[in-house]
């Protein structure tokens, strides 16, 4: 079955670096998403990505952040300058359609140590 | 704006036994859709469970159900005849049928199975 994969599985960062996250989507899907979990916190929404554009964002994912597609596989994440409270888990989600009736398949996500 | 709340950080139920998780969640819109995420150890985040708000019947997949009480706004996941298998973290989610694709989540329950 497909599955959506991301790498690396753990990134260690010093802080004011810039770290690039990446996921592979399920080839045939169509619009894109990242998240993020805090330990011990919610898993919260940062943002989407359809047809090569930023669709919606959350408050969190500010002018540091940015997303790309850049060769039609891949689906990166970069934060330009890291901060220690930007380490959490990320996780990369793909789905075929926007509606409800199309499911989010989910990465096993990164988890991003900033030191 | 719509929040998720699982109380409920850790639970136990011995293999065989029937265990129930909590979720409740906060509101204003009248379309949309919960669901459980199973998320094992350093693997995806899987779909368990999905209920439409519009849907009175509560939904089951084998040994899953839930009891969605739309009025209560409770959305809680029983598992039957737990395995080792069901161990994992469980997040139970939101997502608005109209207003956009993002899923909002609670902070997750983890699920220990005892021999």
């Amino acid at each position: 079955e497909p599955e959506v994969t991301q790498t690396p599985s753990h990134q260690v960062t010093q802080m004011g670096q810039e770290v690039i996250l990446r996921c592979v989507p399920i080839s045939n899907h169509l619009y894109f998403y990242w998240y993020r979990q805090i330990l011990g916190q919610k898993v919260e929404f940062l943002v989407s990505f359809y047809n090569n554009e930023i669709s919606e964002k959350s408050e969190i994912f500010d002018d540091q952040f940015s997303v790309e597609r850049p060769d039609g596989s891949n689906f990166t994440l970069k934060i330009r300058s890291t901060k220690l409270e930007d380490s959490a888990m990320y996780f990369c989600a793909s789905t075929l359609g926007r509606t409800t009736s199309y499911e989010q398949y989910f990465g096993p996500g990164t988890r991003l140590t900033v030191t | 704006a719509q929040t998720v709340t699982q109380s409920q950080p850790e639970m136990s139920v011995q293999e065989a036994e029937t265990v129930t998780l909590s979720c409740t969640y906060d509101t204003s819109e009248s379309d949309y859709y919960l669901f459980w995420y199973k998320q094992p150890p350093s693997r995806q985040m899987i779909l368990v469970i999905r209920q439409e708000a519009y849907k009175q019947q509560n939904a089951t997949e084998n040994r899953f159900s839930v009891n969605f009480q739309k009025a209560a706004k409770s959305f809680s996941l029983k598992i039957s005849d737990s395995q080792r298998g069901d161990a994992a973290m469980y997040f139970c989610a939101y997502r608005s049928e109209t207003s956009d694709d993002k899923i909002i989540f609670g902070k997750g329950t983890r699920l220990h199975i005892l021999p």
